[in-house]
């Protein structure tokens, strides 16, 4: 079962231009992390946020975190064609050592 | 260390047959995971190992599927009888931690299709 729902499924943009993506989850967490997938490849593991944590940066990279709303956003800024990717959330099965992913937003940015 | 490895990337097998695939996480990684993608959907949980032990399994894992990490380096996953429903990519990924879940470092999959 997938934890995660990532809205929208689908965004398309232009280079220079911002992309936010918004993840829902349904238990309580320890912590919260993004993934980037390049098609037919592995995952790539781009930030973590905390339960106890509001906002985090990385580079071009902002994640938020609403723990009273079960939500994350991830915003990358000044986006750029190599952006190209799937992305998901996933969290901690809170009690468990896992991770439980989400079903990713594919975002296509054209140069 | 040049991250995790996984082996073959690609398997195409008849219905029916056996199939074993192969994970090599980052070697001082304790932690190791395997997930099952489909086209369109995110990773699915189906086992997860902690140096040798095998402490979860998924309700997705049958009785087909049986996975191994032996003396907790290296770890297979083996399909036995396979359906065509079993085809998918196939992702391990290890982390290093005794307590709180950090980032994975996953590797690059094995794609399996079943005829």
């Amino acid at each position: 079962s997938q934890q995660g729902e990532e809205d929208p499924q689908a965004l398309s943009i232009q280079e220079g231009e911002n992309a936010t993506m918004n993840c829902s989850y349904k238990t309580s967490i320890n912590n919260l992390q993004w993934y980037r997938q390049n098609s037919g490849r592995g995952l790539v593991h781009l930030i973590l946020i905390r339960s106890n944590e509001r906002e985090k940066h990385s580079g071009r990279l902002r994640v938020t975190l609403d723990t009273s709303k079960k939500s994350s956003s991830l915003l990358i800024t000044a986006s750029r064609a190599a952006d190209t990717a799937s992305y998901f959330c996933a969290t901690d099965d809170s009690g468990f050592q896992k991770l439980v992913f989400g079903t990713g937003t594919r975002l296509l940015v054209s140069p | 260390d040049t991250g995790v490895s996984q082996d073959p990337r690609h398997k195409i097998t008849k219905r029916g047959q056996n199939v074993t695939f192969r994970c090599d996480p980052i070697s001082e990684h304790n932690r190791l995971y395997w997930y099952r993608q489909t086209l369109g959907q995110g990773p699915e949980f189906l086992t997860y190992f902690q140096n040798e032990a095998q402490l979860e399994k998924s309700r997705l894992l049958s009785d087909r599927f049986s996975a191994e990490r032996p003396k907790g380096s290296f770890s297979t996953l083996e399909i036995q009888r396979t359906e065509q429903g079993d085809s998918a990519m196939y992702l391990c990924a290890s982390s290093l931690g005794t307590g709180e879940v950090v980032g994975y470092t996953f590797g690059s999959g094995t794609r399996l299709t079943v005829v």
